[in-house]
This record gives structure tokens, sequence and C-alpha cells, in this order.
């Protein structure tokens, strides 16, 4: 069974950084394209930015280019999400979500961590 | 980016009615879209792609069509379990963009 958990999460003031982490298990994480969508409390969900299979090639949402980076580490299965000069406007759950799809040509979301929660806030 | 438009943004129904949601495109997209059903407090669930197969585990009363800008996604007899938010996502191009999503309520 697929299993996504992600992690590090919490309050974090306007301009600061914050890394996200997800932790992958029971596929096998070097042949998938990952994926991050977040949620504004009450809001519907938003793509963030997705990284090829060996982290070549990575594409962004308009409201994070240039400020948020996504990465990956496949010797320990963990998908990553740098968040830099952030705004409120980035309070969010953070969902990382496995890609069944291949090379990035399509999107099929078919794994989903539990989410964590990023409030920007002073 | 390409715009995503779902109607109704809500819409209240009872068990066993037929459901209906809309989602248009702001382009073609031809049939490069999927659908999500999303719980209160849970995470999405993937339910169709590309636009009209129904994955693996998914009730047969849902189903989706369309092709182009305009599309559907129907289920044919309401269930408790299916009072959720629904979201469509085109996969045609980057940035990948979804709906801003229809809330099923009970009537």
């Amino acid at each position: 069974q697929f299993h996504l958990v992600e992690s590090g999460g919490g309050v974090v003031q306007p301009g600061r950084s914050l890394r996200l982490s997800c932790a992958a298990s029971g596929f096998m994480f070097s042949s998938s394209g990952m994926h991050w969508v977040r949620q504004a409390p009450g809001k519907g969900l938003e793509w963030v930015a997705v990284t090829s299979e060996d982290g070549g090639n990575k594409y962004y949402g308009d409201s994070v280019k240039g400020r948020f980076t996504i990465s990956r580490d496949n010797s320990k299965n963990t998908l990553f999400l740098q968040m830099n000069s952030l705004r409120p406007e980035d309070t969010a759950v953070y969902y990382c979500a496995r890609d069944r799809g291949l090379d990035l040509v399509t999107t099929i979301l078919d794994s989903w961590g539990q989410g964590t929660l990023v409030t920007v806030s002073s | 980016a390409i715009q995503m438009t779902q109607s109704p943004s809500s819409l209240s129904a009872s068990v066993g009615d037929r459901v209906t949601i809309t989602c248009r495109a702001g382009q073609d997209i031809r049939n490069a879209l999927g659908w999500y059903q999303q719980r209160p407090g849970k995470a999405p669930k993937l339910l169709i792609y590309p636009a009209s197969t129904l994955q693996s585990g998914v009730p047969s009363r849902f189903s989706g069509s369309g092709f182009g800008t305009d599309f559907t996604l129907t289920i044919s007899s309401l269930q408790p379990e299916d009072f959720a938010t629904y979201y469509c996502l085109q996969d045609y191009n980057y940035p990948r963009t979804f709906g801003q999503g229809t809330k099923v309520e009970f009537k």
C-alpha cells in the first residue's frame, strides 16, 4: 500500500523560510513523479509544483514560482518543498501526492499524504 | 494558465438523487482532465482519469464525460458517503489547474 507522510509544517513569520518533507513508502519512489498541492483554510485545492522521477524536470504554479523549490532525494525516498519569502496567503495545508503517469506528461494523483499545515503569520 | 470553472459551487441533494457537476476549461484540453473527491478533513481521492475512465475501486455510480472544453461528473444515485467536495484538474499543460470545487451537501 502506498504511504506518504508530510512533515515540517508550523507557524512562520512573513518573509521567512520553511522546508517541508514527504516520506514515501510502499512503492518505487524513484520511478514516480511527485507533486505538492495545497489548500488554504476553507478553500479549494491549488496545484503547487511537480518534479520528475529523477528530479531533472520541475514545474511550478504561478503564485509560487521563484519562491518555492521542489526537490527529492531518491536514496531516502523523500520529497521536499523549500518555501522562501513566505506570505500570509501561503497559509495552507500542503499535500504531497504520487503521480501514476510517466515523464510528467499526464498527472494522475493516485496517492496522497495526510497533509501538513503551514501558517504564515506575525 | 488554463482556467477551470466548475458549476455549481455547491448543491443540496438527497440519497438516491442523480447529481451532475460541470467543469469548463478556458481552452481546448482534449480529454486531459481528472476528477477528485475530497471528504471533510481528508486528502483528495482520484475518481476518474482521463475524463471518462473510472479508476479501479471507484463505484460504478460515478461516471465522467466530455471532450474539449466541457466536462461532466455524474453520480447516478447519491449515497451517504458521496457527500463531499469534488474537483476537476486539467493536465493539458503546466501549470496544472484545479476547478474551484463543488460541494455536495445533504438536503
